[in-house]
């Protein structure tokens, strides 16, 4: 079975620039979810997925971030200006329907480094 | 905010049992325990979850309180692959939940 699929794997861009990351998650999973870990500490989730529908966004900065998953499948999460402290790296994880019994499955995640 | 207490390292001798402590004193009758673990530069990988009974896959055990209000992930023969961070993680049973990371128990596995 294939996994959560990112790209890029690294990323290294200036302040102020925009970024984009992609994410592939297993065949028919409807729950998606991005997440942000900071060097030293756990992830932390910015936004959840249900399909094309957003569950979770609250810790989404969305004066510089945001994210969509257009078809249900595929998602993108952007940045844009990105700031020192988006260094970073990205995960993106999936499950089949997102309750509480399943568990989650997470790709390699995208490392942002931002100067 | 995380709901989980847990030491932020531990070694282990290869080949002996590595015996990991998780405190969740306040989780309700519908929460899970989970159990992930970070290997450098890879992403979370699942482990091992229970409601209240103990359990055991390829992986490893886990043992639950009989008050749920702690529990230990057992890995019976560390590896020195087994060196990693390992996230325990209370998780509400029904809707749609995310799961929410403390700062984990950071084990090192050694020779």
């Amino acid at each position: 079975e294939a996994g959560v699929a990112q790209s890029p794997r690294y990323k290294i861009i200036e302040k102020r620039q925009s970024v984009a990351f992609w994410c592939n998650p297993i065949s028919g999973h409807a729950t998606l979810y991005w997440y942000q870990q900071i060097l030293g500490q756990g992830p932390k989730l910015l936004i959840q997925f249900q399909n094309n529908g957003v569950v979770d966004d609250s810790q989404l900065p969305k004066d510089r971030f945001s994210a969509e998953r257009l078809k249900g499948v595929d998602s993108t999460l952007k940045i844009q200006p990105a700031k020192l402290e988006d260094s970073a790296v990205y995960l993106c994880a999936s499950s089949t329907t997102g309750t509480g019994n399943e568990k989650l499955f997470f790709g390699s995640g995208t490392q942002l480094s931002v100067l | 905010d995380a709901k989980t207490t847990q030491p932020p390292s531990m070694d282990c001798a290869e080949g002996r049992a590595a015996n990991l402590p998780c405190n969740h004193s306040t989780i309700s009758g519908n929460e899970y325990v989970y159990w992930y673990r970070q290997i450098h530069s890879q992403g979370p990988q699942y482990i091992i979850h229970g409601l209240k009974n103990n359990e055991t896959n390829e992986m490893a055990s886990l043992i639950i309180t009989e008050d749920r209000k702690s529990s230990t992930l057992i890995l019976p023969h560390a590896t020195l692959r087994d060196t990693a961070v390992y996230y325990c993680i209370v998780r509400v049973a029904s809707g749609n939940t995310p799961l929410v990371f403390g700062k984990g128990t950071r084990l090192s596995v050694i020779a």
